[in-house]
């Protein structure tokens, strides 16, 4: 079946470093890849999103590319803030709204 | 424009009885599809509905159901309850079905089994 690997977390980084989260997908068929974040207390945001290989989503700063070659959707990001300490999600759909989730990656940002 | 609606935000239940959850979707979203957040199996998606009809089911057993409304609002609902039930329960809703349409999810109900 479908599946999403991510890099365990917690990831530990200070202010302004770069960021960078694994994800690996399987899939039967053309998937759409996404990444979601969620804040504490809060339900999950998409952060960006790509439909189709080599297609590159960015949104506040953060950017993932789709490499269909090595099934690969990692989100990176150049310099990052205290206010990204989340846990991220990678996830995919190949139909209807069913996405199938990895198992998340906590990022704490220090000052 | 409202986000997702989930009520309630809380839940104490006891094992044996049933629960139902609400959630309401952005205005003018038709498909609603509902989540389970644990710590040990992480997000699982439980079933999406699309203009009151169920299109994708994930594999819980029967006890969990769902049904949707004419105003595309969205219940689910968990019989017998058991301790293993206990999780966030996320409902995401989208404009249309397809798999490329970003899901818009809601704040959750955290259900706690005793």
């Amino acid at each position: 079946g479908d599946s999403v690997t991510q890099m365990e977390g917690p990831v530990t980084l200070s202010e302004e470093a770069f960021l960078t989260i694994n994800c690996t997908y399987t899939a039967t068929g053309y998937p759409s890849l996404f990444w979601y974040v969620q804040y504490p207390g809060e339900g999950l945001q998409l952060l960006l999103k790509a439909t189709k290989a080599d297609d590159k989503g960015s949104n506040k700063g953060f950017e993932a590319t789709y490499r269909k070659e090595t099934t690969s959707f990692h989100l990176e990001k150049g310099s990052v803030q205290v206010s990204d300490s989340a846990v991220y999600f990678c996830a995919l759909s190949t139909g209807f709204q069913k996405l199938v989730f990895g198992t998340g990656t906590r990022l704490l940002v220090s000052p | 424009k409202a986000g997702v609606t989930q009520t309630p935000r809380y839940l104490i239940k006891t094992r044996g009885q049933q629960v139902t959850l609400s959630c309401s979707p952005i205005s003018g979203h038709r498909s609603v599809s509902w989540y389970q957040q644990t710590p040990g199996q992480g997000l699982q998606f439980l079933f999406e509905y699309f203009s009151e009809t169920q299109r994708n089911k994930g594999n819980f057993p029967g006890r969990f159901s769902g049904r949707q409304f004419s105003n595309s609002r969205s219940e689910m609902n968990v019989s017998t309850l058991e301790l293993g039930d206990s999780a966030l329960y996320l409902c995401a809703s989208s404009l249309e079905a397809g798999q490329d349409t970003e899901a818009f999810f809601g704040q959750g109900t955290r259900l706690t089994v005793v």
